[in-house]
């Protein structure tokens, strides 16, 4: 069974860092494109990030290139997102999705707060 | 860059009748492959997005058959037959077309009557 578990998310002030985790199992991640979009309170959703598949090319949002970069552990069958900089407008839940056709798996999600 | 839009947003239906959600893109779907890669996402309250339909037409595993697609090129159209009270979310359309830049309709917000 195809599996994400998102974590890392919490309260952060601006300009703090956070690293978002995204525990994948059912499958290899290694062998899929992989997603980050976000969703802020009462919004709709908004493409984040994505890396293809075996590690190949990124690509950002332009609202977070530069600040954001997405990588994954093989070994640990793990997707992350490494945030830097952050903003008021970047709090949100964050999920992270498989691509299969278009994001096909989604995980629970994890709330990201910025805040002072 | 694609923009998706579409309507109505708010949408309220009474049980057991159908409902219609309109998705237009600003740019062609059609890839060079050949496939359109046009889904659907529902979002019940408090839950991550589920994927409902991929390319146009083709229901996720699982998916009650009271939901379709429909639609190609830029005009696109989800129904649902008999609207059940488990249906009550907002609804998303995306295009994958354009990669990797994922984009997605504002979301209808389906509710009953």
């Amino acid at each position: 069974e195809v599996q994400l578990v998102e974590s890392g998310g919490g309260l952060v002030q601006p300009g703090g860092s956070l690293r978002l985790s995204c525990a994948a199992s059912g499958f290899i991640l290694n062998n899929y494109a992989m997603h980050w979009f976000r969703q802020a309170p009462g919004k709709g959703l908004e493409h984040v990030s994505t890396t293809y598949s075996k590690g190949g090319t990124t690509y950002y949002a332009n609202s977070v290139r530069g600040r954001f970069t997405i990588s994954r552990d093989n070994s640990e069958n793990t997707l992350y997102l490494q945030m830097g900089s952050l903003r008021t407008e970047d709090m949100a839940v964050y999920y992270c999705a498989r691509d299969v056709g278009g994001a096909d798996y989604w995980g629970q999600g994890t709330l990201v707060t910025v805040s002072s | 860059d694609v923009v998706m839009t579409q309507s109505p947003l708010s949408l309220p239906v009474t049980l057991g009748q159908p409902a219609s959600i309109s998705c237009r893109s600003s740019q062609s779907l059609v890839h060079s492959d050949g496939n359109t890669y046009l889904n659907w996402f529902q979002q019940r309250p408090g839950q991550s997005p589920r994927r409902l339909i991929y390319k146009v037409s083709n229901r996720d595993s699982g998916v009650p058959d009271r939901f379709s697609g429909s639609g190609s090129g830029t005009d696109f159209t989800l129904k649902i037959s008999r609207v059940e009270a488990e249906d009550v979310g907002v609804y998303y359309c995306m295009q994958g077309t354009h990669w990797p830049r994922t984009v997605f309709g504002q979301g209808t917000k389906l509710e009953i009557k």
